[in-house]
């Protein structure tokens, strides 16, 4: 089965500073790796997702990830804080053995003015 | 329009109740879930439908019922509702099963047993 873990659950900013999240993944056969985004009092959002297409990806909201097989890592960044980013962050993980979604514990985002 | 629309937001309940909660997509999905979030924001799935066909049944007691009349809906029954049912029940569809489809999720519906 595959799982992450996300390091660091929670995290504060400035605003205008970078962002930076960390995901590492474990799995048997190759992942596919999302971060989800979510708002207070909501649903979860996909910011982005990876699927070996290529190792960096990019989001909405301007957040990317890198995949880094030799570091089962899949980080997320932004590098410019802004107010609007504080939310509950969500690193997850399928593959074609398990498509089940397997989330991590998420990591809180606040961001100081 | 709302995507995945989940009624009621909050229902709050006594113990040994029981409640139903319901979940409509109007994307034209073929799959639904359920998933759990409990009070430190851990979320794990519950159940999944594929075309009314129930795919994925974790490790969740019985009194948790899932019912898929038909694609565009997936409704989670609960019986004798005890305080640990206490939690956020999410809602989401994806276009297809498969490893790489992302999920679109309802609002949440907070469930407090007291």
């Amino acid at each position: 089965a595959q799982s992450v873990t996300q390091l660091g659950s929670h995290v504060s900013v400035s605003e205008g500073a970078l962002v930076l999240l960390r995901c590492n993944y474990s799995s048997s056969v190759p992942p596919y790796l999302f971060w989800y985004v979510q708002y207070p009092n909501q649903g979860l959002q996909l910011l982005l997702k990876y699927t070996s297409a290529a190792t960096l990806v990019k989001g909405i909201n301007g957040f990317e990830a890198e995949f880094k097989k030799s570091e089962t890592s899949f980080h997320l960044t932004k590098p410019s804080a802004h107010m609007s980013d504080a939310a509950e962050y969500f690193c997850a993980v399928s593959a074609a053995n398990d498509y089940k979604l397997s989330f991590g514990a998420g990591t809180t985002v606040t961001v100081r003015a | 329009d709302t995507a995945v629309s989940q009624t009621p937001k909050y229902l709050v309940t006594q113990m040994g109740n029981d409640k139903s909660i319901k979940c409509e997509q109007n994307l034209g999905h073929d799959t639904m879930y359920w998933y759990k979030q409990d009070s430190k924001k851990f979320l794990k799935i519950m159940f999944s439908y594929n075309n009314k066909e129930l795919i994925i049944n974790e490790t969740v007691p019985n009194r948790f019922s899932p019912k898929s009349p038909d694609k565009a809906h997936l409704n989670l029954h609960i019986n004798s509702l005890e305080l640990g049912d206490s939690a956020v029940y999410f809602c989401a569809s994806s276009q297809e099963v498969g490893p790489n489809t992302e999920a679109f999720f309802g609002q949440g519906t907070r469930l407090t047993v007291v």
